[in-house]
């Protein structure tokens, strides 16, 4: 079965510094992974996803995240931290090999940005 | 192109009561499927659809019917509505296992 961790259910960073929110996934098959976002009383929205090419992915928004095989990690990063960033993000991972839409969700992070 | 809609934004329900949530997709999408995110539990799948006619159980199903009988609509319905059921409801949609466009979701409380 396939899980997902993301460590820290709330994170806060000040506007302009670097953003990290961790994910740490189980999976028993070649996993594809995706980080969703979601905004105040809206859907989510991905923001970037692995598949098994590259294994830095560069997402929406500056966001960017590395597949790293032999920690089972895909931890979001992004170099500059912007009001508009705060918001809940999601990590995820595919339920089947080589599936983008039956996925497995952690249980979120809440990213607040500091003025 | 309205994408992933879904109807109502809000509702609140009696315990026992029943009700079905709308949604719909102008997409064409072949696949849909329904979620529920509880606070610290991320969203966990309801159930799902990949195509009309043909309907699975995802991880808890309990609860809860759906049917697919277009492409375009997959109603969610509750039958005897409890206050476990108290959660937002988001409704996705993907082609060609692409990735899911999600609805916004309906925030049912059952009381």
């Amino acid at each position: 079965a396939q899980s997902v961790t993301q460590l820290g259910s709330h994170v806060s960073v000040s506007e302009g510094a670097l953003v990290l929110l961790r994910c740490n996934y189980s999976s028993s098959v070649p996993p594809y992974l995706f980080w969703y976002v979601q905004y105040p009383n809206q859907g989510l929205q991905l923001l970037l996803k692995y598949t098994s090419a590259a294994t830095l992915v560069k997402g929406i928004n500056g966001f960017e995240a590395e597949f790293k095989k032999s920690e089972t990690s895909f931890h979001l990063t992004k170099p500059s931290a912007h009001m508009s960033d705060a918001a809940e993000y999601f990590c995820a991972v595919s339920d089947r090999a080589g599936s983008a839409r039956q996925l497995t969700f952690g249980s979120g992070t809440q990213l607040t940005v500091l003025p | 192109n309205a994408g992933v809609t879904q109807t109502p934004k809000f509702q609140v329900l009696k315990t026992g009561q029943s009700m079905t949530l709308q949604c719909a997709q102008d997409m064409n999408h072949e696949y849909m499927s329904w979620y529920r995110q509880d606070p610290g539990m991320g969203l966990r799948l309801i159930h799902y659809s990949v195509g009309a006619g043909i309907t699975d159980q995802g991880e808890v199903p309990n609860g809860y019917n759906v049917s697919r009988s277009t492409t375009e609509d997959f109603p969610l319905r509750l039958l005897s509505a409890a206050p476990s059921q108290t959660s937002v409801y988001f409704c996705a949609s993907s082609s060609n296992n692409s990735p899911l466009h999600f609805g916004n979701g309906t925030r049912l409380t059952v009381t």
